[in-house]
């Protein structure tokens, strides 16, 4: 089966600074990659996906960006800010019918620094 | 994205009992899955629930353990049966639509004591 690889597993930056988080999947069959957010407490939200027919994909102040070749995917963040504090999760998913089973990473706490 | 209901949202059990954990979508999908979190730790695929059809469970997950209900296509329960402290968890599912991406629940925190 799937085997998604995360890492840091811990990431402090300064505000304002960017992070990237890095993952790696093993099953080239995957197609759809998203990434989750999750505060303390809270249920994990979807932030951003993307698709194995793009390279790259932004929405504002977050990117993500897919090499199939190498299988690995990255989210970046601009211009942190201290909400961006929270566990992110990335997961790689294989079509399955019609639905995704999503297999996540290990996670990455990252912790924005005022 | 789907908007799901989940409750109950935390329990504290004896062991030897069981808890049923439900979710109502907002719309109609076709598979809904199930995970565990333990605290600190990722997301763990415990099975995916076809409507009119048995569940499917992954490695590790038995149907006598985690019995799954869908009696159609914007409901399902998680049963988690005869508890044990090991069983203390977060139990959340997971419904969507390819196009739009799966959103969670708002999760179970189980204690079993």
């Amino acid at each position: 089966g799937e085997n998604v690889e995360q890492h840091p597993s811990t990431l402090s930056v300064q505000e304002g600074d960017s992070a990237v988080i890095k993952c790696t999947y093993s099953d080239s069959a995957s197609n759809y990659f998203p990434w989750y957010k999750q505060e303390l407490g809270k249920r994990p939200q979807l932030i951003i996906d993307i698709r194995s027919n793009v390279g790259e994909k932004k929405d504002q102040r977050i990117a993500v960006t897919l090499n199939k070749t190498a299988k690995h995917f990255s989210l970046h963040i601009t211009e942190t800010q201290p909400e961006d504090s929270a566990v992110y999760f990335c997961a790689a998913s294989i079509s399955s019918g019609s639905a995704r089973q999503l297999t996540f990473g290990s996670g990455t706490q990252l912790t924005v620094l005022p | 994205s789907a908007v799901i209901s989940q409750k109950p949202s935390r329990d504290i059990c004896q062991r030897g009992t069981s808890l049923t954990i439900q979710c109502q979508v907002d719309s109609q999908v076709t598979m809904m899955f199930w995970y565990r979190q333990q605290p600190g730790q990722s997301l763990t695929l415990i099975a995916t629930a076809n409507q009119g059809s048995e569940a499917t469970y992954e490695s590790g997950f038995v149907i006598d353990k985690f019995p799954i209900s869908r009696p159609n296509l914007t409901f399902s329960t998680l049963t988690v049966s005869n508890m044990s402290p090991e069983d203390s968890s977060i139990y959340l599912c997971s419904a969507g639509q390819l196009q739009y991406g799966y959103t969670f629940g708002s999760g179970t925190r189980l204690t079993v004591v």
